[in-house]
């Protein structure tokens, strides 16, 4: 079994530019999660998405968007790229058997993205 | 809204000294609590959870944490710290808010002194 993976694995970006980083999730896991980690900060929750669809939002602007394939895997897209967005973006897996059960998350490597 | 705090972004210990990392949270709902360890320039790896039963939880690389809901706590300790343990550690909590949503603390960076 894989993992979580996730490409790039290291990105570098102009301001304004728009970039789209990928994960595809562990294998029998069917929902994905995007964070975003800053220098020195904890991750920060982006979306999820489930069947497709983002089922829950973090603060963030509409310039960050993605999507999910029928075959669970998913697309980080941000536009108009800020020298803040520079992060470590993290994309974490889990399986949702049933609404009411959690099963853990496991996390990719990473997509180091920095933006000049 | 949950909340997660982690008390000390930065803990020293010499080797061989108990570890404790505290972390406190918020959550209108029962939660589900997770303890994280990040190694430089990589993903999280899960130390150890607690979703039911038991409060007091056993992880990997000898660590522990307690939930005690009362306090609304679940401190992160190891008995004896080794070199090996460096690195940064972060608490996070999980709700059931119309699909389960993950926050994280502020990560807590752990030094181990020789």
């Amino acid at each position: 079994d894989a993992g979580v993976t996730q490409s790039p694995t290291h990105l570098i970006k102009t301001r304004g530019q728009q970039v789209t980083l990928r994960c595809s999730p562990k294998s029998g896991h069917d929902t994905v999660s995007w964070y975003q980690q800053a220098l020195g900060q904890g991750p920060q929750f982006i979306f999820q998405y489930y069947e497709e669809e983002e089922r829950q939002r973090g603060n963030f602007p509409d310039r960050f968007s993605g999507h999910q394939f029928p075959n669970y895997s998913s697309e980080l897209n941000v536009n108009a790229l800020l020298l803040g967005d520079s992060a470590l973006y993290l994309c974490a897996s889990s399986r949702a058997t049933d609404s009411r059960v959690f099963t853990e998350a496991f996390f990719g490597q990473g997509t180091r993205l920095t933006v000049v | 809204a949950q909340s997660v705090t982690q008390l000390g972004s930065h803990v020293s210990v010499s080797e061989g000294a108990l570890v404790l990392l505290r972390c406190n949270y918020s959550s209108s709902v029962p939660p589900y609590l997770f303890w994280y360890v990040q190694y430089p320039n990589q993903g999280l790896q899960l130390l150890l959870k607690y979703t039911t039963g038991a409060t007091l939880v056993k992880g990997i690389n000898g660590f522990e944490a307690e939930f005690k809901k009362s306090e609304t706590s679940f401190h992160l300790t190891k008995p004896s710290a080794h070199m090996s343990d460096a690195a940064e550690y972060f608490c996070a909590v999980t709700t059931n808010t119309g699909g389960f949503k993950t926050i994280f603390g502020a990560g807590t960076r752990l030094f181990v002194k020789a």
